[in-house]
Order: C-alpha cells, then sequence, then structure tokens
C-alpha cells in the first residue's frame, strides 16, 4: 500500500510568488490534514478534510492560504503571494476515520518550502 | 488548549546505553497520547500512542513510554540505543471535539548515537 506523497519535495520561490503544494493521501482515507513546521518550532495544524469539506481550518494562518480537495481525493495547498515567513516543512497526513481522537495519522515527507 | 513540551531539543546517547526522551503534556481532559519519528528524508512514523488502560505502553523498535497522570509525563524509553535510532522524536496530545480531531506537538528532540 502507498503511503502518503507529498509533491514537490522542495520549492524555492521568491517572495511574492505563488506556490502550490499537493498531497495524496492514502487511498481510501477520507481524512486529509495538512501541517506546517516553521524551522525550530513545533509542527503545527493547519487544516482539516473529511472528503471535499473542511472541517476545521482554524490553523490556517491568514487568507494568502488556500487549501482545497476536489472531488475528495487529493489536496492542494497555494500561498499566494508567499511572504519570507511562509518558509518551513509542509506536512500532509490521513487517516482512515477522524472522529476518534486515538486515530492514527499518517504522514507523508513533507514539502520544504524557501521564500527568499 | 493542550499543550506539549519536549525538554532538550537534542539528546546524545551512547550505543547500547538507555534512551530516554521526555515529553509532558497538559490537558483538561483526559489525554490520548502520541510519540511519532521522523527519519530522514521521511514521514513521520507512529511509535507508540496511550489512548486509556494500560499506563506503559510497548511501540514498535522496542520503544516503550509510560503515561504518569500524577506528573503528567509520557517520557519514551528504550533500554539499548542503536545507530538505526538516531532521528527526530516527536510526542503529541490530540486535541478536539466529536468528528474532529488533531494533533498539538511539541518541538521534537534529535537523538544522535554515538558509537
Amino acid at each position: 500500500e502507498a503511503g502518503v506523497t507529498q509533491f514537490p519535495s522542495h520549492s524555492v520561490i521568491e517572495k511574492g510568488q505563488t506556490v502550490t503544494l499537493r498531497c495524496d493521501p492514502i487511498s481510501g482515507h477520507d481524512n486529509l490534514y495538512w501541517y506546517r513546521r516553521v524551522m525550530g518550532k513545533e509542527i503545527k495544524f493547519l487544516l482539516h478534510f473529511v472528503k471535499e469539506s473542511k472541517q476545521d481550518e482554524s490553523g490556517m494562518p491568514n487568507n494568502r492560504f488556500l487549501a482545497e480537495r476536489t472531488g475528495g481525493t487529493y489536496s492542494t495547498l497555494k500561498v499566494q503571494p508567499a511572504e519570507l515567513e511562509d518558509s518551513g516543512v509542509y506536512f500532509c497526513a490521513s487517516s482512515h476515520r477522524g472522529g476518534r481522537p486515538y486515530n492514527e495519522q499518517f504522514f507523508g515527507p513533507g514539502t520544504r518550502l524557501t521564500v527568499l | 488548549a493542550q499543550s506539549v513540551t519536549q525538554l532538550g531539543s537534542h539528546v546524545s546517547v551512547s550505543e547500547g546505553a538507555l534512551v530516554l526522551l521526555r515529553c509532558n503534556y497538559s490537558s483538561s481532559v483526559p489525554p490520548y497520547l502520541f510519540w511519532y519519528v521522523q527519519y530522514p528524508n521521511q514521514g513521520l512514523q507512529l511509535l507508540l500512542k496511550y489512548t486509556t488502560g494500560a499506563t506503559l505502553v510497548k511501540g514498535i523498535n522496542g520503544f516503550e513510554a509510560e503515561f504518569k497522570k500524577s506528573e503528567t509525563s509520557f517520557h519514551l524509553t528504550k533500554p539499548s540505543a542503536h545507530m538505526s535510532d538516531a532521528a527526530e522524536y516527536f510526542c503529541a496530545v490530540s486535541e478536539g471535539t466529536s468528528g474532529t480531531y488533531k494533533y498539538i506537538f511539541g518541538t521534537g528532540t534529535r537523538l544522535k548515537v554515538l558509537a
């Protein structure tokens, strides 16, 4: 069974540009999460999809970030326009069921975003 | 809101020595606690989790953790470190309400194993 995949693995862009990150969850997993780790700090929750619906987007930093999950399969996270403080590692995770606090989330390797 | 504190951003141990990675949590409700490990260029992988019941939890690769409510701790241990244990370790607590839960992570501890 393939794990969670993320593309690209690295992205270097200039301030003001647009970047789109992609996440493919494990097949059959309805729940998809985005997290971010700014260098040296903790991994922080961004948002949670159940199928194509946003269940919780309380962690999204501002309206420069747009997440979508059309058709309930893969998800994209667009940053437009990117700022220096957006640099970090963006993780995607998925789980089969999200309605229990003890459910395991399966993580992808992350996308390292550097904004210059 | 719940929180997690990991003491020591970097820990070094000799091969064969005891591994002890510390995690303390803050929670107003019974916590669900997790330890994840990240090897270079890989995603986070679940080592073990505490839900309810037995307070000593055994995980993969010889790791275990003990939930101590009185100390609000969930420290990760392994009796004998192996070179392959070198990685970054994250403690997390699950937070949310019915239908949606998210992880609250600590800042991570990078383990170095010395030959």
